[in-house]
């Protein structure tokens, strides 16, 4: 079946630095892949997707590409702040109504 | 505009008592779907309603029960609440094909003692 696999954190960070949370994913066919994010003691909101290959999701400075060939869909910012503390979650969806996620990565920005 | 709305907020419980979870959305969406969270893992899908007057096991349905009680309201009864049920449940949305993303509410958080 379908699974994501992401990096376990925590994730510490100073403010200013550049953010990589790696995410894998095994799945049959062309999923649409997407990231979620997790503020403290709030439910999941989307940050960002993409739908098919080599395609770029973008939102708040965070980017993220669709990786056929290494079936990735990493996560990058190039400059994080405090307030993106948060956990994180890489997700995919195959052509039915449900996700798959990853385990999640939570991400400490210090000042 | 609302989303998705979850009520109530936080509950305590005894083992043995019941009660039911309500989640309701104002987006037209089809699909609903009920999670549990716990620490320091992901979501696990417990039940989803692919449309109105359906409904399908998840991951993790033993000791839950599901009503899609109509386009907009789709909700999770214990009926006889365990400690291992101790958890945070999210209710979602989800735009249909081929956007599919879901949209969560607040969250629950149930204690079970």
């Amino acid at each position: 079946g379908d699974s994501v696999t992401q990096m376990e954190g925590p994730v510490t960070l100073s403010e200013e630095a550049f953010l990589t949370i790696n995410c894998t994913y095994t799945a049959t066919g062309y999923p649409s892949l997407f990231w979620y994010v997790q503020y403290p003691g709030e439910g999941l909101q989307l940050l960002l997707k993409a739908t098919k290959a080599d395609d770029k999701g973008s939102n708040k400075g965070f980017e993220a590409t669709y990786r056929k060939e290494t079936t990735s869909f990493h996560l990058e910012k190039g400059s994080v702040q405090v307030s993106d503390s948060a956990v994180y979650f890489c997700a995919l969806n195959n052509a039915g109504n449900m996700l798959t996620f990853g385990g999640g990565t939570r991400l400490m920005v210090k000042p | 505009n609302a989303g998705v709305t979850q009520t109530p907020k936080f509950q305590v419980l005894k083992t043995g008592q019941s009660m039911t979870l309500q989640c309701a959305q104002d987006m037209n969406h089809n699909s609903m779907y009920w999670y549990r969270q716990d620490p320091g893992m992901g979501l696990r899908l417990i039940y989803y309603s692919a449309s109105e007057g359906t409904t399908d096991k998840g991951e993790v349905p033993n000791g839950y029960n599901v009503s899609r009680l109509n386009k907009r309201e789709f909700s999770l009864r214990l009926e006889s609440a365990a400690p291992s049920q101790t958890s945070v449940y999210f209710c979602a949305s989800s735009v249909p094909p081929p956007s599919q993303e879901q949209y969560f509410g607040p969250g629950t958080r149930l204690t079970v003692t």
